[in-house]
């Protein structure tokens, strides 16, 4: 059975930094991308990112309003993905989702792990 | 950069049948995407991908009363008998080079 937990969520003041982690279970971690999807509290999802297997690179894209702030990287000996939030605005709090990918969209989903910006 | 466009709400009685839409932008009607329901309090969950001819895979578990059509640039999501455990909202999401787009979200009440 495919499981993503996240973990790392939780209250942080605005302009300070924050990982999440994302550990993965049930399937090869390294052969599938992995992106980042957040939520504010009663809105839509909105995509954060995602990283490449190593298989295309492993390079990384960005939504425009993380560019330059957030940074996701992979450890695959440990099946694990993060994602580096720095410069943190009351706007970024949101649930944060680690989704695993199949082709450019989302199969599996984790539980969500919070974060709140605020001072 | 696509744009996809759903309906903010959509009801249906429980047993009966319902179809969502989920429009894709100019110049990107032949794209494929995906279906994912989030019930109340809940993270998200793959429902299918759904292709331009109609063609869909679901995800693992995922009952028949799900399936999934196209025409032009609209693509469907169409739950039949419907229960209660369906009310939820149910967003799709596209995807190209070096991006991943979702839709607004539909919120399905089920009557």
């Amino acid at each position: 059975e495919v499981q993503l937990v996240e973990s790392g969520g939780g209250l942080v003041q605005p302009g300070r930094s924050l990982r999440l982690s994302c550990t993965a279970s049930g399937f090869t971690f390294g052969d599938y991308a992995m992106s980042w999807v957040r939520q504010a509290p009663g809105k839509g999802l909105e995509w954060v990112g995602f990283i490449r297997s190593k298989a295309y690179g492993g390079t990384t894209e960005y939504a425009a309003s993380v560019k330059g702030r957030f940074t996701i990287s992979r450890d695959d000996s440990r099946s694990v993905a993060y994602l580096q939030m720095n410069s943190l605005k009351n706007e970024d709090t949101d649930v944060y989702y680690c989704t695993r990918e199949n082709g450019g969209y989302s199969i599996n989903w984790g539980q969500g792990t919070l974060v709140t910006v605020s001072s | 950069q696509p744009v996809l466009t759903q309906s903010p709400s959509a009801s249906a009685s429980l047993g009966a049948s319902v179809k969502l839409t989920c429009t894709l932008s100019r110049g990107h009607s032949s794209s494929a995407i995906a279906w994912h329901q989030q019930r109340p309090e809940k993270g998200p969950r793959f429902l299918m991908n759904l292709n331009s001819d109609g063609s869909h895979t679901k995800g693992d578990g995922i009952p028949d009363r799900f399936s999934g059509s196209s025409s032009g640039a609209e693509r469907y999501l169409t739950i039949s008998s419907l229960q209660s455990e369906d009310e939820a909202d149910y967003y799709c999401q596209t995807w190209g080079t070096g991006i991943r787009v979702f839709g607004g979200g539909t919120k399905l009440t089920v009557l």
